[in-house]
């Protein structure tokens, strides 16, 4: 089974921080690579999918790269509804897995 | 609009059953593959289960194989998850999702239903 390790699981920042999070593969899943937000008490909502296409509707401060092994969500401009769990989840295999998650807390 | 609303979750004991259903509308239901993602109190999301559109393909995370089963009426729009011999490691809140708009992503999701396994 493919095995993703995000990190790091908790990150502290303030509002128009850059942030980065990063999501490795235990092997290459090419670009099945995707990007979740999930807020308390809610779905998660999909914002990147084949590792860097934005889904309709995101902000454009959302950005992801990567392919192969490692991968990266950027938040170029940290909003105050951006505070939230961040999931990475791999697509190239049929167990579909998710990253442990990386929670974005207010500094 | 595409909806999905899960439904049939509850309070079970160790050892018991549950079937999970979720109602999908405003989409063909019969043209794609479904999924079951879970999420225990406080911690992160697991893949649990998948179908194809006519139900050839099934997939198990290790976690649930054996003891639940995925399955599908297209006929009625309806996912459901038969949860046999439950443990209190599967409490969670259990959420439908499917890749409409998008390829390899899970683009919409239900609201979830809270299964409790306890004494």
């Amino acid at each position: 089974d493919i095995q993703l390790t995000q990190s790091p699981s908790f990150l502290s920042a303030s509002v128009g921080d850059r942030v980065t999070i990063t999501c490795r593969a235990s092997q290459g899943i090419s670009s099945y690579l995707a990007w979740y937000q999930q807020k308390p008490g809610k779905a998660p909502k999909l914002l990147i999918y084949a590792a860097s296409t934005l889904q309709s509707g995101v902000p454009s401060r959302f950005s992801g790269s990567g392919s192969g092994t490692e991968f990266t969500l950027t938040i170029s401009s940290l909003q105050p509804e951006d505070f939230a769990t961040y999931y990475c989840q791999q697509l190239n295999s049929y167990l579909f897995t998710f990253g442990g998650g990386t929670k974005v807390e207010i500094k | 609009e595409v909806q999905l609303v899960e439904s049939g979750g509850g309070l079970v004991k160790p050892g018991g059953s549950l079937r999970l259903s979720c109602a999908a509308s405003g989409f063909t239901f019969s043209s794609y593959s479904m999924n079951w993602v879970r999420q225990a109190p406080g911690k992160g999301l697991e893949w649990v289960s998948s179908i194809s559109s006519s139900s050839s393909y099934i997939y198990y995370a290790d976690s649930v194989k054996g003891r639940f089963t995925i399955s599908r009426d297209n006929a009625k729009n309806s996912l459901y998850l038969q949860m046999n011999s439950l443990r209190a490691e599967d409490t969670a809140v259990y959420y439908c999702a499917c890749s409409i708009a998008v390829a390899a992503a899970f683009d919409y999701w239900g609201q979830g239903t809270l299964v409790t396994v306890s004494s």
